[in-house]
C-alpha cells in the first residue's frame, strides 16, 4: 500500500504564475482533502473533494482551485501565485466524503513563489 | 484561521523525561485528534479522543479532554530522541473532515 502520494516534492514558481499540485489518494480511499501550512503555522484546510465536487471549503480566495478524477486523484491548483502562498501543501485523504473516516496525510508539496 | 492555541510553544526536555503538551480550541467539537509532523513534513495521526471522553492511552501517549474548558493535553512518557518532532492538535465538528489545526507545539528530547 503506497499510502497517500504527492507531487512534485519541493516546486519553485515565479509570483504572477500558476501552479498544479498532485494528489493520489491511499487505496482504498474516494475522498481529498487539501491543507496549506506556511512556515512555524498549523495547517489550515483549504477543500474537499468528493465524488468529483468540492464539498467543503475553508477561508481561501477563488485563486485556489482544485479537481478530482474517476480514480479519486485530485489536482490543486493556484492562479496569480503571491509570495504568501509560499507553504507546504498536504493532500489527505479518507473514505466516505463529510461524513467519512480518519485522514491520512501525504509528506506535501513545499511550494516557494519567489 | 487557527482555531487552536498551543502551549508550550516549545520544549526542550531529557531522554527518558515525561512531555507534556497543552492545546485549547474556541468552538464546540465532535472531537480533537493529536499529530506529529517530522521536520515539516507529512503529518501522523498519534491518537483521537471524542466529544464524550475525558482520558484515552495508546502505548506512551495519554491525552484528556475537558470540554467545559475547551482543553486538551497530550502527555508522553519515558520520551525518547525519535519522539522529537512538532505536535499538533486538530479538532473537528463533523465527523474526523475538515481538521481546524492548532499552532503545534516544537518538542526537542536530548539523548
Amino acid at each position: 500500500d503506497a499510502g497517500v502520494t504527492q507531487s512534485p516534492t519541493h516546486l519553485i514558481k515565479t509570483r504572477g504564475q500558476q501552479v498544479t499540485l498532485r494528489c493520489s489518494p491511499k487505496s482504498g480511499h474516494d475522498t481529498v482533502s487539501w491543507y496549506q501550512q506556511a512556515l512555524g503555522q498549523g495547517p489550515q484546510f483549504i477543500f474537499q473533494y468528493y465524488e468529483e465536487e468540492e464539498r467543503q471549503r475553508g477561508n481561501f480566495p477563488d485563486r485556489f482551485s482544485g479537481h478530482q478524477f474517476p480514480n479519486y486523484s485530485s489536482e490543486l491548483n493556484v492562479n496569480a501565485l503571491l509570495l504568501g502562498d509560499s507553504a507546504l501543501y498536504l493532500c489527505a485523504s479518507s473514505r466516505g466524503g463529510l461524513q467519512g473516516t480518519l485522514a491520512f496525510f501525504g509528506q506535501g508539496t513545499r511550494l516557494t513563489v519567489v | 484561521s487557527q482555531q487552536g492555541e498551543e502551549d508550550p510553544q516549545a520544549l526542550s526536555i531529557q531522554e527518558g523525561e515525561n512531555a507534556t503538551m497543552n492545546c485549547s480550541y474556541k468552538t464546540s467539537i465532535n472531537n480533537l485528534q493529536w499529530y506529529r509532523q517530522n521536520s515539516g513534513r507529512g503529518l501522523v495521526h498519534l491518537i483521537l479522543i471524542r466529544s464524550n471522553e475525558r482520558e484515552k492511552h495508546s502505548g506512551r501517549l495519554r491525552v484528556t479532554l475537558d470540554t467545559s474548558k475547551k482543553s486538551s493535553s497530550l502527555l508522553i512518557t519515558a520520551s525518547r530522541a525519535a519522539d522529537t518532532a512538532s505536535y499538533f492538535c486538530a479538532t473537528s465538528n463533523t465527523g474526523f473532515q475538515k481538521l481546524v489545526f492548532g499552532t503545534g507545539t516544537r518538542l526537542l528530547v536530548s539523548p
